[in-house]
């Protein structure tokens, strides 16, 4: 049974476009929640970060938002570029490090 | 920062042979180690947890006597999958999780390149 549950599966977006990716989870004892990007054949590699402190952060063109009420959290890639097509993965961790993965969504941003 | 290799990236072994898989942190120290396998366009499935100097610490349903781990230092973990089959054919992860104040946080994983495992 997957924890964290992703969706879209995949999506489609125009350069220069928004892309979001949405997470779900029923674990409240998760406290740390990454976002990673994966190329294919290659590891995934950490993307952001957010803890359950905070409703947002930003880095770059990458913002998470997180609503704990909701137990909801969401990638949002601005300005999306051809170069940010790749599989994102959202995860999230109780306190013993154990990441629990979604299942990815396939980003393709058309030129 | 935060680099974590694996070797080799490749591998094609005869069904029944084993195999290694080596993990190394290069610029920071790990106490924990993780191992994953995912299937094509699928997620990562964790298959064990390493900590330095201790046993792993296997999901379930891995075998922990066909995918044997060993975490003898701060910055090496290995996998060995023994008596491989058509089955074991995979891309394998790891990742390494640094030491307290070493960068991100004692939670944050940070993963190997992969290795894909093909077993004829």
């Amino acid at each position: 049974q997957q924890q964290v549950k992703q969706s879209p599966q995949s999506l489609i977006v125009q350069k220069g476009g928004i892309s979001i990716i949405n997470c779900a989870y029923e674990n409240t004892a998760f406290d740390y929640f990454p976002w990673y990007q994966q190329f294919p054949g290659k590891g995934p590699a950490l993307l952001i970060a957010i803890r359950p402190d905070v409703s947002e952060k930003k880095e770059g063109r990458f913002t998470i938002s997180f609503n704990k009420s909701a137990k909801q959290f969401s990638l949002h890639i601005m300005d999306s570029q051809p170069g940010d097509s790749a599989t994102y993965f959202c995860a999230a961790s109780p306190n013993d490090y154990k990441l629990s993965f979604g299942a990815g969504t396939t980003v393709t941003v058309r030129a | 920062g935060a680099v974590v290799s694996q070797h080799p990236s490749r591998v094609i072994c005869k069904s029944g042979t084993s195999v290694k898989i080596e993990c190394r942190s290069l610029d920071f120290q790990a106490t924990t180690m993780f191992w994953y396998r995912q299937f094509p366009k699928q997620s990562l499935m964790l298959m064990a947890t390493s900590n330095e100097g201790s046993k792993a610490t296997y999901e379930q349903g891995v075998e922990k006597d066909k995918f044997l781990i060993n975490h003898a230092s701060l910055t090496l973990s290995t996998l060995t999958v023994t008596s491989a089959h058509p089955e074991d054919s995979s891309f394998y992860i790891c990742s390494a999780s640094p030491l307290g104040g070493q960068g991100g946080g004692t939670d944050t994983q940070y993963f190997g390149p992969g290795t894909r495992l093909t077993v004829l």
